[in-house]
């Protein structure tokens, strides 16, 4: 079974900080796909990032910086300097060819709502 | 190149009624997914079609849904009759091709049921 586990529901800090948003992933599959979302205040789901399952190397985008491990199975978030328009839901989600069907089917996690304080 | 698009935004009803959700995916897109997210919880998979067959409907949670998505374009998602634990938001996908690697989010329907 697939399954995606974010342990932080809520997180606040002050602009400028730091903040990691953690995600832990299960899945028997050795091809799989690793996701992240925003959500803003306004509702739609934002594409972040995609990850292959056998691309281990780590990606920054901006401020966006995302770690990949594995021998873990996690896929961390880091927003560095963060502000106030990163406020939002935050998921991260998998996508794996479970039990022979077609790619199709994306597992969530419940998301970690950001606060960032000004 | 316009988003996926759905509505209603909002649609709020009675215990019983029947409510019709409309997606309307990337233009040329042939994969369109419904998802659902209740109170708090993670987003969870309904189904999914390519063109205008199911290719996945294992995670419609009883036949009071009915997914359609005549000629391979816009889809509706129907519940009826409405239950006080269908309240949520209702999220629409779409993907390109056969490797539905990037799905393309629509801004959800919120549904509330009295």
């Amino acid at each position: 079974a697939q399954k995606v586990t974010q342990a932080q529901t809520e997180i606040s800090v002050v602009e400028k900080e730091d903040v990691t948003l953690d995600c832990v992933y299960e899945t028997r599959d050795t091809t799989y796909y690793l996701f992240w979302y925003k959500q803003p205040p306004s509702g739609e789901l934002v594409f972040l990032i995609r990850r292959n399952s056998f691309d281990e190397q780590n990606e920054i985008s901006g401020r966006y910086s995302w770690n990949f491990q594995k021998s873990t199975s996690s896929f961390n978030f880091t927003i560095t300097a963060s502000q106030v328009v990163d406020s939002a839901v935050y998921f991260c989600a998998l996508l794996s060819n479970a039990g022979g069907t077609s790619y199709g089917k994306l597992t969530f996690g419940q998301g970690t709502i950001l606060t960032v304080h000004p | 190149e316009a988003g996926v698009t759905q509505f209603p935004s909002h649609s709020v009803i009675e215990k019983g009624q029947t409510v019709t959700l409309r997606c309307d995916p990337i233009s040329g897109h042939d994969n369109l997914y419904w998802y659902r997210r209740v109170m708090g919880k993670e987003i969870k998979f309904l189904l999914h079609f390519v063109k205008e067959s199911k290719q996945d409907e294992s995670g419609m949670p009883n036949n009071r849904f009915l997914a359609e998505r005549t000629g391979g374009t816009y889809s509706t998602l129907k519940v009826q009759p409405a239950e006080l634990e269908d309240s949520g938001v209702y999220f629409c996908a779409s993907s390109q091709g056969l490797s539905s690697y990037e799905q393309y989010f629509g801004p959800g329907t919120r549904l509330t049921v009295t």
